[in-house]
């Protein structure tokens, strides 16, 4: 079936200008998580959603950063006034209720 | 927090060789260890995974073990093939949260 799905694959924007990053996680999963992978690193978690309501958002790292999710489905992650330090893969995951986590493939963000 | 240390970080081998990558967390809480395998340009993908409730697991070349009392996990991948190279994250989760990611093991698979 249908995995996780990302959207853009790749993204370039100017410093200052906002950015969203979708996410279409696998029909049925009620729990869908925001990671970033910065370039060598391991993968930071961002947010954490269970249906629309955010439980968790202790790894946003600033306010310009912020998530919804709408239907129980889809997500974006917004990123406002982009800094370069924002470069970074951004995954997504989602997962029903039996742990596991799946990934989707990423969007690489690159903030000139 | 969770804190989950991974060792190496690089490790090359020679194909038909063993290979084992270690983790150690910090939770005494967690209780849910995946490995995930990540390839250039792709998102990283569940290759195995152990519950606190279980010492060891193997899918055929894989297998997971775990020590609850020394709080340590490690992938073990036998008869190793150049598809093998990728990088290697452990992580660890209480149930339903978040997963905690060690940083990573860079495995590289010689013909």
């Amino acid at each position: 079936g249908a995995g996780v799905s990302q959207s853009p694959s790749n993204k370039v924007t100017e410093k200052g200008k906002d950015v969203e990053l979708r996410c279409d996680p696998i029909s049925g999963h009620t729990a869908l998580y925001w990671y970033r992978q910065s370039l060598g690193q391991g993968l930071e978690f961002l947010i954490y959603f269970q249906g629309n309501s955010a439980p968790d958002k202790s790894g946003l790292p600033s306010d310009r950063f912020s998530a919804e999710r709408t239907g129980g489905s889809v997500s974006t992650l917004t990123i406002q006034r982009t800094q370069q330090e924002d470069s970074a893969v951004y995954l997504c995951a989602s997962s029903s209720l039996a742990f596991v986590q799946y990934f989707g493939p990423g969007t690489r963000l690159t903030v000139t | 927090g969770e804190n989950v240390e991974q060792h190496p970080s690089t490790l090359s081998v020679q194909e038909g060789d063993s290979a084992v990558i270690k983790c150690t967390y910090s939770d005494s809480a967690s209780n849910y260890f995946p490995w995930y395998k990540q390839e250039l340009g792709k998102g990283p993908q569940l290759i195995i995974d152990i519950r606190s409730n279980v010492g060891e697991k193997k899918d055929q070349r894989i297998a997971v073990t775990l020590n609850k009392t020394a709080k340590h996990f490690s992938l073990h991948i036998t008869e190793t093939q150049p598809e093998d190279s990728a990088v290697y994250f452990c992580a660890a989760s209480k149930g339903y949260s978040t997963l905690t990611f060690g940083k990573g093991t860079m495995l590289l698979v010689s013909p």
